[in-house]
């Protein structure tokens, strides 16, 4: 089936030590995002990839960077965690042109110690 | 100002009746595309229904509706014969433009779904 994959499901990292999460989608959508999620919250946009092209969300904290090297996969790195970093992240994708559904991934749980 | 307007932060709802969750939305563009999503404790955002602005009738997918007033700008979603798997988080969100494809979430309401 055509899916959205995140890995790791959870993921714990150290306070400062670089971590990298991973999506991959087999829906050849040409956009995709990712989100944060905090207990209880609306998913936060973080950026998302118009085909190769990276779009900022203003409030987006620069120790969040991405790469999406391929249509299918895309990256989400944080370069020093820290404890408000903390969060479910959200991998979603949608094809421009339609009704723009989004569609999301299991997401990957991030604890930092 | 918030776009996408939920006012109940939960409620709870007996096994096999109906549910309706609000959502009121804010826009100036006539073209607008509104949606709902569940998300289970598992976290997972599942898509549940489409309304676009130009949409003539209301939106239905198995035994969730749509109820949108146009004039109202309101966009409710009513869960038919509810089931104990309808337990979730339900977010109502909203792209605009014609060619506009980020979406603006709501709160979101957490519905609890007694036997």
């Amino acid at each position: 089936d055509a899916m959205v994959i995140q890995n790791p499901r959870y993921q714990v990292t150290q306070f400062g030590k670089p971590v990298t999460l991973s999506c991959s989608q087999t829906l050849n959508h040409n956009v995709m995002y990712w989100y944060q999620q905090k207990s209880s919250q609306a998913p936060k946009l973080l950026f998302h990839y118009y085909d190769k092209d990276f779009n900022n969300e203003a409030d987006t904290p620069d120790n969040f960077q991405s790469r999406r090297p391929n249509t299918s996969f895309c990256f989400l790195d944080i370069r020093s965690p820290g404890l408000g970093d903390a969060a479910m992240y959200l991998c979603a994708t949608s094809r421009t042109g339609q009704s723009y559904e989004q569609y999301f991934g299991p997401g990957t749980r991030l604890t930092v110690t | 100002a918030q776009k996408i307007t939920q006012t109940q932060p939960g409620m709870f709802v007996q096994e096999k009746e109906a549910v309706t969750l609000d959502c009121t939305y804010d826009t100036s563009d006539p073209s607008y595309g509104l949606f709902w999503y569940k998300q289970p404790s598992s976290g997972e955002m599942i898509f549940l229904i489409y309304q676009g602005s130009y949409d003539q009738q209301n939106a239905t997918e198995g035994r969730y509706s749509l109820n949108f007033q146009k004039a109202r700008k309101s966009a409710n979603l009513v869960i038919s014969a509810s089931q104990l798997g309808d337990s979730a988080m339900y977010f109502c969100a909203m792209r605009e433009g014609q060619d506009d494809y980020k979406l603006s979430f709501g709160a979101g309401t957490t519905v609890t779904v007694r036997a």
